[in-house]
């Protein structure tokens, strides 16, 4: 079957580091993608991976390794409105979008 | 700026009702996905359309059904709602399928059924 894994929740302190790890198994694949998801509110993209390595983009960058079925979401400089749960989802071979259950982030002041 | 509009943020249906969600895109986008999300479970397809009047079953059709009589708008049909459909339902267009090409979201609509 399809799988992908997140953490459930993680907490964090305001202006520090975050890492938000992602595995996958899934038939094929076509891209990762990481949403931002507010309570309440409908997610927003943040990011899509298609070939290993990072990609920056101001203070997140995403990564992906394809050989270990892996990527990560980094968040620099935290702020509170960074607050959300963050959705990682697979395109498979069949351009279907897998997605992870999403990872609750706390931040604390 | 892109625009997908859902028709109720909260909805209180009774068991046994008829229930219609819809959702409009203002982008032109030929793929149109209806999702429920549930704690602990992820973004689950129910259904999705790639053109007018085109219909594909995602992972839990089952109670469901879904009508797209024209592109902007895709409707999310629960012919006799039940209390275990009681979830926040989202609408999500996209562009094209097969590269590239990130969903857009609506606001989403939280049903409770009584």
């Amino acid at each position: 079957g399809q799988n992908i894994d997140q953490p459930t929740e993680m907490t964090a302190t305001e202006g520090a580091i975050v890492q938000i790890n992602c595995t996958y198994q899934t038939s094929g694949f076509n891209g990762l993608f990481w949403y931002q998801q507010h309570a309440g509110e409908a997610p927003t993209f943040l990011s899509y991976n298609v070939l290993d390595g990072l990609e920056e983009k101001g203070r997140f960058s995403s990564f992906l390794s394809r050989s270990k079925g892996y990527s990560y979401l980094l968040l620099k400089e935290l702020q509170m409105k960074d607050s959300a749960s963050y959705l990682c989802a697979v395109l498979d071979s069949n351009y279907q979008l897998i997605w992870g259950a999403g990872t609750k982030l706390i931040i604390k002041p | 700026d892109v625009k997908v509009t859902q028709s109720s943020r909260y909805l209180v249906k009774r068991t046994g009702e008829k229930v219609f969600l819809e959702c409009v895109q203002d982008m032109d986008h030929e793929n149109m996905f209806w999702y429920r999300q549930d704690p602990g479970l992820g973004l689950r397809l129910i259904y999705f359309s790639y053109d007018v009047k085109m219909k594909e079953k995602g992972d839990i059709p089952e109670g469901y059904s879904v009508s797209r009589e024209k592109k902007e708008r895709f409707s999310l049909i629960l012919e006799s709602a039940s209390t275990n459909q009681t979830s926040m339902y989202l609408c999500a267009s996209t562009l094209k399928v097969g590269t590239f090409s990130e969903q857009y979201f609506g606001p989403g609509t939280r049903l409770t059924v009584t």
